[in-house]
């Protein structure tokens, strides 16, 4: 089992929908939690940080987390094309000397 | 512009070859790391440094080196190139050792034949 794993995806909304990409994690003892954005090409781009349960709202964008469930997830509002691009979730794990260990990413696309 | 800067960009190398790629950080960062990003396999911790003088084994180090003599510089070397050390590097830095936020550069293109 990897330690963060996202929805394989691609995935794919229309313009204006919203976008919900998952991951979940393996290490129950993790505190923090990430949503980074990369465009094709790209370094990876911070978006969203979560640090306690419950939801975080940053304009379009809402981050979830439950640690029980061990849980975190990425919403995405009225979404523009402009938003397409890999979302990878980075999860700080005692396993990887506390540092980031990021799932593989899902892809999403928005279409016009 | 405050950043991260990486170099070179792209390079192709000979397997055997010595190669160091370059991360110079301008935001005085304490912590600085370096990933590699391979398809299907996501970002992967190398090598990272708490702070000047420090640093630490990631998910991934055999077959690099690093070193901190400075705040602002980290460079990863390879001593001796593999074909399966063809990757995008990525380096980053965050304000706080555990804090996770991490700012990342441009990344360099390793290729390794």
């Amino acid at each position: 089992q990897k330690e963060v794993e996202q929805n394989s995806g691609p995935l794919s909304v229309p313009e204006g929908a919203i976008a919900s990409l998952n991951c979940t994690y393996s290490d129950r003892g993790s505190q923090s939690f990430f949503w980074y954005r990369q465009y094709s090409g790209k370094s990876p781009e911070l978006i969203m940080s979560i640090y306690s349960n419950g939801d975080k709202e940053d304009g379009r964008f809402t981050a979830q987390l439950n640690k029980a469930s061990q849980y975190v997830s990425l919403l995405i509002r009225d979404s523009q094309p402009s938003d397409s691009a890999t979302y990878l979730c980075a999860v700080n794990s005692n396993t990887n000397a506390g540092k980031s260990t990021f799932g593989d990413g899902t892809t999403l696309t928005v279409k016009p | 512009i405050a950043g991260i800067t990486q170099a070179p960009t792209s390079q192709i190398l000979a397997a055997g070859r010595r190669m160091t790629l370059r991360c110079t950080q301008d935001m005085r960062h304490n912590a600085m790391y370096w990933y590699r990003q391979d398809l299907g396999l996501g970002l992967r911790l190398i090598h990272y440094s708490n702070t000047a003088g420090t640093t630490g084994k990631g998910e991934v180090p055999d077959g690099y080196s690093v070193s901190r003599a400075n705040t602002d510089d980290f460079p990863l070397t390879l001593a001796s190139a593999v074909p399966s050390q063809t990757s995008v590097y990525f380096c980053a830095s965050s304000q706080g050792t555990d804090t996770g936020e991490l700012f990342f550069g441009e990344g360099s293109r390793l290729t390794v034949l």
